[in-house]
């Protein structure tokens, strides 16, 4: 079965860092581009960017450039997306997707929900 | 203030057809394929729509996309209670080196 596997639930306080996970499995992980989607509470959905786990180039969204990294590491076929400093504005539900044809995300992950509070 | 302008809101009652409207502009909707989501709360989003028109595996046939200039349609027909939920207008803009989300439509079924 295809499917994209993320680690749970996070609570942190600001200043704090965290790293995420996105782990695939059922297909070939490095043949696909891995997509981070945020939703804040009662938000929309925001792209944060995106990475070719083959050779790890990245494109972010301008809003998180700088704010975000996003990695992977082939060799467990897991995707990462981290923070240095987290403030409470990153609160939200975080996910990780797959596309079925250029852009069109299809395989999604379950979703990591962040809570970020003093 | 996202790129893609989507309707807050939309109705329709049973067994009824809706359309909600994504606008968007040259640089991308006007030049790239349109993606429409699904998302229930609680649950991961849905793909429905790819390539402007084309269904998305799983996606029912009353789901239909369209596209004109840089503006782009998502239509339900035969409207159901389980069709409550966001949906969502996505494609890639080059201006922003980026995907972009619309707003997302809040679909109630009356």
């Amino acid at each position: 079965e295809v499917q994209l596997v993320q680690s749970g639930a996070e609570v942190k306080k600001p200043g704090e860092s965290l790293k995420i996970s996105c782990k695939g499995s059922g297909f070939r992980f490095t043949s696909y581009w891995v997509h981070w989607v945020r939703q804040m509470p009662g938000k929309g959905l925001e792209w944060m960017g995106r990475i070719d786990p083959g050779d790890s180039f990245t494109q972010y969204s301008p809003s998180f450039q700088g704010h975000v990294t996003i990695s992977a590491d082939k060799s467990t076929n897991t995707a990462y997306l981290q923070w240095s400093s987290l403030k409470a504005s990153d609160s939200g539900i975080y996910f990780c997707a797959r596309p079925l044809d250029l852009d069109a995300l299809d395989i999604w992950g379950q979703g990591t929900t962040v809570t970020v509070s003093s | 203030q996202s790129v893609l302008t989507q309707p807050p809101s939309a109705s329709g009652t049973p067994g009824q057809r809706v359309t909600m409207s994504c606008s968007g502009s040259t640089s991308n909707i006007g030049i790239n394929y349109v993606y429409w989501y699904q998302k229930v709360p609680g649950t991961a989003p849905k793909l429905l729509i790819y390539r402007d028109q084309q269904r998305a595996p799983g996606a029912p046939d009353r789901f239909s996309g369209s596209k004109s200039g840089s503006s782009a349609s998502l239509a339900i027909s035969g409207l159901r209670s389980d069709d409550e939920a966001d949906y969502y207008c996505a494609v890639w803009d080059d201006s922003l080196r980026g995907l972009v989300f619309g707003g997302g439509t809040k679909l109630t079924v009356l």
